[in-house]
């Protein structure tokens, strides 16, 4: 079974707007981490948040951890129509085992 | 950097033949990980080498999926014999080894199984 849900599963949005997808987990966590699939291609680490932080910023990604809640979410600003991919949260639980969620396809229209 | 680097790309075959696919991580990396990915769903953990031993290997069907990592670099992940259900693209993937690192993913294989 998979540790990681995300929400929404799908979601289409204007050039420039913000996206925001979400992710679930049920076990405690050392790290999460977001990934970006674009369609047909290998995954592409995009940000790693330990489970001692609470917010993480990479140019116009923003990655929030809520660990009493098990969440975290992903924010994209200013989306770009190269930002069209599905994008998958991934935790480490204890073991090292690395577990995927089943991803949120993002459309961006431009 | 090379990246990892995987091959075939695309592969066909009848149920009950037999595939085989290859992975060469990024030089130096010592854990290599086999994902296999159901069209519309994530990756699914097959296979972890911590360079040349398996670290898990629980979802791994191994009635019919075997993989090895000769020598700690290469890894060869095979299917027998295929049935319908293993098509999917097989990612593989490797890190540096230490906890909390990240994964570079190859480009994928993609299996079909007629």
């Amino acid at each position: 079974s998979q540790q990681g849900e995300e929400d929404p599963q799908a979601l289409s949005i204007q050039e420039g707007e913000n996206a925001t997808m979400n992710c679930s987990y049920k076990t405690s966590i050392n790290n999460l981490q977001w990934y970006r699939q674009n369609s047909g291609r290998g995954l592409v680490h995009l940000i790693l948040i330990r489970s001692n932080e609470r917010e993480k910023h990479s140019g116009r990604l923003r990655v929030t951890l809520d660990t009493s809640k098990k969440s975290s979410s992903l924010l994209i600003t200013a989306s770009r129509a190269a930002d069209t991919a599905s994008y998958f949260c991934a935790t480490e639980a204890g073991g090292f085992k690395t577990i995927f969620g089943a991803g949120t396809r993002l459309f961006v229209k431009a | 950097e090379a990246g990892v680097a995987q091959s075939p790309r695309y592969k066909i075959i009848e149920k009950r033949q037999s595939v085989a696919f290859w992975c060469n991580p990024i030089s130096g990396h010592a854990t290599l990980y086999w994902y296999q990915q159901i069209l519309g769903q994530g990756p699914k953990l097959l296979i972890q080498f911590q360079n040349n031993g398996v670290v898990d290997d629980s979802q791994l069907p191994k009635d019919r999926f075997s993989a090895e990592r000769l020598k700690g670099v290469d890894s060869t992940l095979k299917i027998q014999p295929a049935k319908l259900e293993d098509s999917a693209v097989y990612l593989c993937a490797s890190s540096s080894g230490q906890r909390q690192e990240t994964q570079y993913f190859g480009p994928g294989t993609r299996l079909l199984v007629l």
